[in-house]
């Protein structure tokens, strides 16, 4: 099972910060939070990933909590090409190598 | 650098067929993995490798087998297709693959409808 809990749907107005927010209650302390998104039934595309500070790229920032049991994802300046379903993923170990667990996602829908 | 690759795009079978999925990357990773998505769902691990030579099932590797005789090739083989296997799959492939920083990539997929 998914160890991310997100909304299933937000809206954002085109050129406004999309903020989506997942919880990870019971994550641990070596396990990363990573962000993909899927376009329109596409692969999904790697976002960022975080394991405790606040991280930021050229495609968006991660803010996680300091408890670690929440996370939020900032699209600074979202446009209409942002409309996808994001997934925020706990990466667990398996094994000797670590596994993406997807839930069911965010529908971000990006409007004029 | 093509990035994964997956052949066919689309592929229709009949219950009780077998066939094989075609996954390839140039990226000289070591990680290999294949997923299925069912519609409105999220992807779930079938199979997965470490290296050539290697491999491991996932969350759901009933009806699927797999093998890794190169680095940059993991097909995919549906044994005998069943309708429970409609979906779409994603290949998808990482420098190393352990816990930590490791990035995966995804392949377009591969959509198949199984009569």
């Amino acid at each position: 099972d998914a160890k991310t809990t997100q909304p299933p749907s937000m809206d954002c107005a085109e050129g406004r910060a999309a903020n989506l927010p997942c919880n990870h209650s019971t994550i641990s302390g070596n396990e990363y939070v990573y962000w993909y998104r899927q376009i329109h039934s596409q692969g999904p595309q790697y976002i960022i990933h975080g394991l405790k500070n606040n991280e930021t790229n050229e495609m968006a920032s991660l803010i996680i909590t300091e408890d670690r049991k929440s996370s939020t994802l900032i699209l600074p300046h979202a446009t209409l090409r942002d409309t996808a379903v994001y997934y925020c993923i706990v990466r667990v170990a398996h094994g000797n190598t670590g596994k993406l667990i997807f839930g069911q996602g965010t529908t971000l829908q990006v409007k004029p | 650098n093509a990035g994964v690759t997956q052949t066919p795009k689309f592929q229709v079978l009949k219950t009780g067929q077998s066939m094989t999925l075609q996954c390839a990357q140039d990226m000289n990773h070591e990680y290999m993995s294949w997923y299925r998505q069912d519609p409105g769902m999220g992807l779930r691990l079938i199979h997965y490798s470490v290296g050539a030579g290697i491999t491991d099932q996932g969350e759901v590797p009933n009806g699927y087998n797999v093998s890794r005789s190169t680095t940059e090739d993991f097909p995919l083989r549906l044994l005998s297709a069943a309708p429970s296997q409609t979906s779409v799959y994603f290949c998808a492939s990482s420098l190393q693959g352990g816990v930590g920083t490791d990035t995966q990539y995804f392949g377009p997929g591969t959509r198949l409808t199984v009569l």
